[in-house]
């Protein structure tokens, strides 16, 4: 399996311009969540997923902020407008949650660095 | 709810020596425990994890956890340290009807020193 896809991995934008991350989780894989990574805040969810449906998004910022997961194979996260503070890494994630819940195992994308000037 | 506490944000060992990286947690339901390694520029990497069967756990690259419920606590080691360990290590905890979701530590970063 190709596992956990991410892209761009490296996006470099200007202050107000509108930055989407893309997602393909492992196939077959019904949860999907997107995390954020800082020195200073270390990781945070943002928002998770289950077949599709956002179950929390309590995590997102505000509002310039926004998932969808249209199908099972595909995410996106845009940040509109962005922002400096929002240079960060961004990490997708996702799991086959089957059984007991909370045993199985959420496998990371190689995350995007975003850098917001 | 959950949480978690990792004790130490750095620890620095040398090269054979063993590594003890500390977590405590804390769960209101039966918990599931989980290290993740990163190492620089990669995302996160599964090293092993509890789900109630054994409590001592062994994983990947000759670490090892042991689950101690009424310490609360989920210690990873390793009993000689290679310079390849150094990275940033993170402890999770889910339990519960959580769809897979995690709540992780702040993470400790292992230097390991020749």
């Amino acid at each position: 399996d190709a596992g956990v896809i991410q892209s761009p991995r490296h996006e470099v934008t200007e202050m107000g311009q509108e930055v989407t991350l893309r997602c393909k989780p492992i196939s077959g894989h019904n949860s999907l969540f997107w995390y954020r990574q800082t020195m200073m805040r270390g990781l945070e969810l943002l928002i998770y997923f289950n077949n599709n449906v956002p179950i929390d998004d309590s995590g997102m910022p505000e509002d310039r902020f926004s998932a969808k997961m249209p199908n099972a194979s595909f995410s996106t996260l845009k940040i509109q407008p962005s922002e400096p503070r929002d240079s960060a890494v961004y990490f997708c994630a996702s799991i086959l949650t089957r059984g007991a819940a909370g045993t199985d195992t959420q496998y990371f994308g190689p995350g995007t660095r975003l850098t917001v000037l | 709810a959950q949480s978690v506490t990792q004790l130490g944000s750095h620890v620095s060992v040398s090269e054979g020596a063993l590594v003890l990286l500390r977590c405590n947690y804390s769960s209101s339901v039966p918990p599931y425990l989980f290290w993740y390694v990163q190492y620089p520029n990669q995302g996160l990497q599964l090293l092993l994890k509890y789900t109630s069967a054994a409590t001592l756990v062994k994983g990947i690259n000759g670490f090892e956890a042991e689950f101690k419920k009424s310490e609360t606590s989920f210690h990873l080691t390793k009993p000689s340290a290679h310079m390849s360990d150094a990275a940033e290590y993170f402890c999770a905890v889910t339990g519960g009807t959580s769809y897979g979701k995690l709540t992780f530590g702040q993470g400790t970063i292992l230097t390991v020193h020749p």
